[in-house]
């Protein structure tokens, strides 16, 4: 397995620009995450999924951010109007459960700039 | 408000001797705690775990000590080798994994 697929890596964008970010799970992991690193907060958990569902979204800062899971093999998290505070890594993770002992595998992640 | 806290954001270590990461919790009802490795330009990568029932997990050079009356946990590496450099983050598994907000590892040689 590929493991977990981000894209893209590096974003660097205007401020009001619309930001799509993009993920692709490890086939078969039923939930799927999206955590921002900041140096202030860390790794900090935006949304998750579980079989395509939204199921806590309660980590999104603002209106401006939204996120998709239109099947069990792609997921979309989205900025509209990006800003400049909006600077910072993008993770995704998969894994084929909530909690445990093993964890989440992530990506990659993207590194989005905006200016 | 911060469930998990990794209160170092650095440390450095000579090569050869023993690593001490520390992550501090508030939350009683975690059920696991992870610990993360991460490399620059790529994704946390799982290390070593333990349960909440028990006070000690050890892997060749890594071992895992959890306080649960302290609320503490700390991962220990020995010998430290050039190639531990890296940032670590410690996370708890509840309803989600919680994560802290890392201390960059640094190993002199």
């Amino acid at each position: 397995d590929a493991g977990v697929i981000q894209s893209p890596r590096h974003e660097v964008t205007e401020m009001g620009q619309e930001v799509t970010l993009r993920c692709k799970p490890i086939s078969g992991h039923d939930y799927l995450f999206w955590y921002r690193q900041t140096m202030m907060r860390g790794l900090e958990l935006l949304i998750y999924f579980n079989n395509n569902v939204p199921i806590d979204d309660s980590g999104m800062p603002e209106d401006r951010f939204s996120a998709k899971m239109p099947n069990a093999s792609f997921s979309t998290l989205k900025i509209q109007p990006s800003e400049p505070r909006d600077s910072a890594v993008y993770f995704c993770a998969s894994s084929p459960s909530r909690t445990g002992s093993y964890g989440y595998t992530f990506g990659s992640g993207t590194r989005l700039t905006v200016v | 408000d911060q469930q998990v806290k990794q209160n170092s954001p650095s440390l450095s270590v000579q090569e050869g001797r023993i690593s001490i990461l520390n992550c501090d919790y508030t939350n009683s009802m975690f059920d696991y705690f992870l610990w993360y490795k991460k490399y620059p330009a790529e994704g946390p990568t799982f290390l070593i775990s333990i349960s909440s029932i028990k006070d000690k997990n050890e892997d060749g050079r890594f071992t895992v000590f959890l306080n649960k009356s302290a609320k503490h946990l700390s991962l220990h590496i020995v010998p430290s080798q050039p190639g531990d450099s890296a940032v670590y983050f410690c996370a708890a598994s509840g309803e989600k994994l919680t994560f802290g907000t890392g201390t960059r590892l640094t190993i002199i040689p």
